[in-house]
Protein backbone atom coordinates (compact mmCIF):
# COMPACT_ATOMS: atom_id res chain seq x y z
CA UNK A 1 0.00 0.00 0.00
CA UNK A 2 1.08 3.30 -0.80
CA UNK A 3 2.26 5.49 1.87
CA UNK A 4 3.51 9.54 2.61
CA UNK A 5 6.73 9.62 3.78
CA UNK A 6 8.07 12.19 5.98
CA UNK A 7 11.44 12.82 7.51
CA UNK A 8 12.38 13.09 10.22
CA UNK A 9 10.21 11.59 12.61
CA UNK A 10 11.47 13.75 15.51
CA UNK A 11 13.35 17.00 15.56
CA UNK A 12 14.67 19.26 18.89
CA UNK A 13 16.46 22.17 18.13
CA UNK A 14 17.12 25.72 19.78
CA UNK A 15 14.90 28.62 19.13
CA UNK A 16 16.77 30.73 16.68
CA UNK A 17 18.10 27.99 14.88
CA UNK A 18 16.98 26.70 11.29
CA UNK A 19 14.72 23.26 10.61
CA UNK A 20 13.53 21.63 7.47
CA UNK A 21 11.09 18.86 7.14
CA UNK A 22 10.13 16.71 3.89
CA UNK A 23 7.60 14.98 2.50
CA UNK A 24 7.20 12.48 -0.37
CA UNK A 25 3.75 12.10 -1.35
CA UNK A 26 1.51 8.61 -2.75
CA UNK A 27 2.89 8.78 -6.42
CA UNK A 28 0.85 10.35 -8.97
CA UNK A 29 -0.87 12.87 -5.83
CA UNK A 30 -1.53 15.78 -7.42
CA UNK A 31 -2.22 17.87 -4.54
CA UNK A 32 0.14 17.79 -1.38
CA UNK A 33 -0.92 19.62 2.38
CA UNK A 34 1.51 20.72 5.25
CA UNK A 35 -0.28 20.80 8.31
CA UNK A 36 0.51 22.10 11.53
CA UNK A 37 -1.33 20.36 15.33
CA UNK A 38 -1.09 21.41 18.36
CA UNK A 39 -1.97 18.60 21.26
CA UNK A 40 -5.81 18.43 22.00
CA UNK A 41 -6.33 20.87 18.62
CA UNK A 42 -7.16 19.56 14.92
CA UNK A 43 -4.88 19.64 12.25
CA UNK A 44 -4.19 23.35 11.03
CA UNK A 45 -3.73 23.80 7.41
CA UNK A 46 -0.43 25.67 6.48
CA UNK A 47 -0.38 25.50 2.81
CA UNK A 48 -1.56 23.93 -0.05
CA UNK A 49 0.18 22.81 -3.02
CA UNK A 50 -1.24 21.50 -6.91
CA UNK A 51 1.78 20.29 -8.42
CA UNK A 52 4.21 22.85 -7.92
CA UNK A 53 1.73 25.66 -7.61
CA UNK A 54 0.58 27.26 -4.03
CA UNK A 55 -2.97 27.06 -3.92
CA UNK A 56 -3.28 28.54 -0.47
CA UNK A 57 -1.21 29.25 2.37
CA UNK A 58 -3.02 31.94 4.30
CA UNK A 59 -2.64 30.45 7.35
CA UNK A 60 1.85 29.97 6.80
CA UNK A 61 3.47 32.64 8.82
CA UNK A 62 5.51 33.86 6.04
CA UNK A 63 8.36 35.83 8.01
CA UNK A 64 9.65 32.88 9.53
CA UNK A 65 8.02 29.51 7.74
CA UNK A 66 8.51 28.85 4.03
CA UNK A 67 7.80 25.81 1.38
CA UNK A 68 8.33 24.64 -1.95
CA UNK A 69 7.55 21.89 -4.00
CA UNK A 70 9.53 22.45 -7.19
CA UNK A 71 9.14 19.44 -9.32
CA UNK A 72 5.74 18.98 -8.35
CA UNK A 73 6.89 15.55 -5.95
CA UNK A 74 8.21 16.11 -2.88
CA UNK A 75 8.09 19.13 -0.62
CA UNK A 76 10.05 20.91 2.02
CA UNK A 77 8.77 23.24 4.53
CA UNK A 78 11.28 25.16 6.44
CA UNK A 79 11.09 27.43 9.49
CA UNK A 80 13.92 29.94 10.20
CA UNK A 81 14.56 31.33 13.12
CA UNK A 82 12.44 28.54 14.83
CA UNK A 83 10.58 30.21 17.95
CA UNK A 84 9.42 27.99 20.95
CA UNK A 85 5.94 28.35 20.06
CA UNK A 86 6.49 26.64 17.16
CA UNK A 87 6.33 23.34 18.81
CA UNK A 88 4.27 20.64 17.66
CA UNK A 89 3.79 17.88 14.84
CA UNK A 90 3.89 18.74 11.46
CA UNK A 91 1.61 16.71 9.01
CA UNK A 92 2.28 16.28 5.44
CA UNK A 93 -0.79 14.74 3.34
CA UNK A 94 -1.67 14.27 -0.32
CA UNK A 95 -4.70 13.49 -2.67
CA UNK A 96 -5.00 12.79 -5.78
CA UNK A 97 -7.17 15.84 -6.63
CA UNK A 98 -8.63 18.44 -4.32
CA UNK A 99 -11.62 17.44 -3.65
CA UNK A 100 -10.39 13.76 -2.74
CA UNK A 101 -9.77 12.05 0.54
CA UNK A 102 -6.27 12.99 1.59
CA UNK A 103 -3.60 10.62 3.27
CA UNK A 104 -1.21 11.12 6.43
CA UNK A 105 2.26 10.89 6.96
CA UNK A 106 3.53 10.26 10.11
CA UNK A 107 4.56 13.42 10.90
CA UNK A 108 7.69 14.99 12.47
CA UNK A 109 7.15 15.85 15.86
CA UNK A 110 8.89 19.17 16.73
CA UNK A 111 10.31 20.47 20.22
CA UNK A 112 11.98 23.69 20.08
CA UNK A 113 13.83 24.51 23.13
CA UNK B 1 -17.93 31.16 15.26
CA UNK B 2 -15.18 28.42 14.04
CA UNK B 3 -15.67 27.12 10.63
CA UNK B 4 -15.62 23.96 11.57
CA UNK B 5 -17.19 22.70 14.88
CA UNK B 6 -17.16 19.53 16.99
CA UNK B 7 -17.89 18.73 20.44
CA UNK B 8 -14.73 17.66 22.36
CA UNK B 9 -15.99 15.26 24.42
CA UNK B 10 -14.62 13.13 25.71
CA UNK B 11 -17.61 10.81 25.02
CA UNK B 12 -17.15 7.52 27.79
CA UNK B 13 -19.34 4.74 26.85
CA UNK B 14 -19.23 0.88 27.76
CA UNK B 15 -18.55 -2.02 25.08
CA UNK B 16 -21.10 -2.50 22.62
CA UNK B 17 -23.06 1.11 23.13
CA UNK B 18 -24.09 3.16 20.24
CA UNK B 19 -22.39 6.38 20.09
CA UNK B 20 -22.86 9.34 17.76
CA UNK B 21 -21.10 12.68 17.00
CA UNK B 22 -21.80 15.33 15.29
CA UNK B 23 -19.91 18.00 13.11
CA UNK B 24 -21.05 21.51 12.27
CA UNK B 25 -19.88 23.89 8.96
CA UNK B 26 -20.75 27.00 8.38
CA UNK B 27 -19.88 27.84 5.13
CA UNK B 28 -23.10 26.59 2.83
CA UNK B 29 -20.60 26.16 -0.24
CA UNK B 30 -19.04 23.58 1.58
CA UNK B 31 -18.40 20.52 -0.95
CA UNK B 32 -16.99 17.25 -0.23
CA UNK B 33 -16.73 15.79 3.94
CA UNK B 34 -14.46 13.38 5.35
CA UNK B 35 -14.43 11.83 8.75
CA UNK B 36 -11.20 10.41 10.45
CA UNK B 37 -9.31 8.48 13.11
CA UNK B 38 -6.44 10.13 15.13
CA UNK B 39 -5.14 7.38 17.55
CA UNK B 40 -2.41 9.44 20.67
CA UNK B 41 0.38 10.81 19.02
CA UNK B 42 -0.44 9.25 15.32
CA UNK B 43 -1.43 11.01 12.36
CA UNK B 44 -5.40 10.85 11.28
CA UNK B 45 -6.14 8.18 9.10
CA UNK B 46 -8.90 8.26 6.69
CA UNK B 47 -12.05 6.09 8.30
CA UNK B 48 -14.85 7.00 5.80
CA UNK B 49 -16.21 9.57 3.48
CA UNK B 50 -19.41 11.21 3.42
CA UNK B 51 -22.00 11.08 0.63
CA UNK B 52 -25.14 13.10 0.10
CA UNK B 53 -27.01 10.22 0.43
CA UNK B 54 -25.33 8.80 3.62
CA UNK B 55 -23.24 5.65 3.72
CA UNK B 56 -22.07 2.63 5.92
CA UNK B 57 -19.30 0.78 6.24
CA UNK B 58 -19.77 -1.68 8.80
CA UNK B 59 -20.57 -0.75 11.88
CA UNK B 60 -20.14 2.91 11.04
CA UNK B 61 -22.56 5.10 9.47
CA UNK B 62 -22.05 8.47 7.97
CA UNK B 63 -24.89 11.38 7.62
CA UNK B 64 -24.88 14.55 5.76
CA UNK B 65 -27.61 17.07 6.64
CA UNK B 66 -27.14 20.55 4.56
CA UNK B 67 -29.97 22.32 5.40
CA UNK B 68 -28.42 21.98 8.89
CA UNK B 69 -24.89 22.12 7.91
CA UNK B 70 -24.01 19.38 9.73
CA UNK B 71 -22.69 15.88 9.56
CA UNK B 72 -22.61 12.79 11.77
CA UNK B 73 -20.76 9.71 12.50
CA UNK B 74 -22.82 6.62 14.32
CA UNK B 75 -20.53 3.76 15.50
CA UNK B 76 -22.52 1.18 16.82
CA UNK B 77 -21.58 -2.07 19.08
CA UNK B 78 -18.34 0.25 19.95
CA UNK B 79 -15.56 -2.07 20.43
CA UNK B 80 -12.57 -0.98 23.16
CA UNK B 81 -10.55 -0.39 19.47
CA UNK B 82 -12.53 2.66 18.57
CA UNK B 83 -10.94 4.54 21.28
CA UNK B 84 -9.19 7.14 19.32
CA UNK B 85 -10.19 10.83 18.46
CA UNK B 86 -12.73 11.81 15.36
CA UNK B 87 -11.56 14.11 13.12
CA UNK B 88 -14.63 15.86 10.60
CA UNK B 89 -12.81 17.33 7.44
CA UNK B 90 -15.05 20.00 5.12
CA UNK B 91 -13.44 20.61 1.97
CA UNK B 92 -15.11 24.03 1.31
CA UNK B 93 -15.55 25.19 -2.63
CA UNK B 94 -14.54 28.83 -3.91
CA UNK B 95 -12.02 27.56 -6.46
CA UNK B 96 -9.19 25.93 -4.06
CA UNK B 97 -11.20 23.02 -1.56
CA UNK B 98 -9.76 24.11 0.97
CA UNK B 99 -9.98 21.76 4.13
CA UNK B 100 -10.93 22.36 7.42
CA UNK B 101 -10.41 20.15 10.08
CA UNK B 102 -12.53 20.03 13.55
CA UNK B 103 -10.66 19.74 16.71
CA UNK B 104 -11.53 16.16 16.99
CA UNK B 105 -14.11 14.18 19.53
CA UNK B 106 -12.51 12.14 22.19
CA UNK B 107 -13.86 8.85 22.58
CA UNK B 108 -13.04 6.22 25.38
CA UNK B 109 -14.74 2.48 25.58
CA UNK B 110 -14.37 1.12 28.52
CA UNK B 111 -15.16 -2.43 29.70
Amino acid sequence: EAEVAQSPRYKITEKSQAVAFWCDPISGHATLYWYRQILGQGPELLVQFQDESVVDDSQLPKDRFSAERLKGVDSTLKIQPAELGDSAMYLCASSADRDSEQYFGPGTRLTVT
Amino acid sequence: RKEVEQDPGPFNVPEGATVAFNCTYSNSASQSFFWYRQDCRKEPKLLMSVYSSGNEDGRFTAQLNRASQYISLLIRDSKLSDSATYLCVVNAQGGSYIPTFGRGTSLIVHP
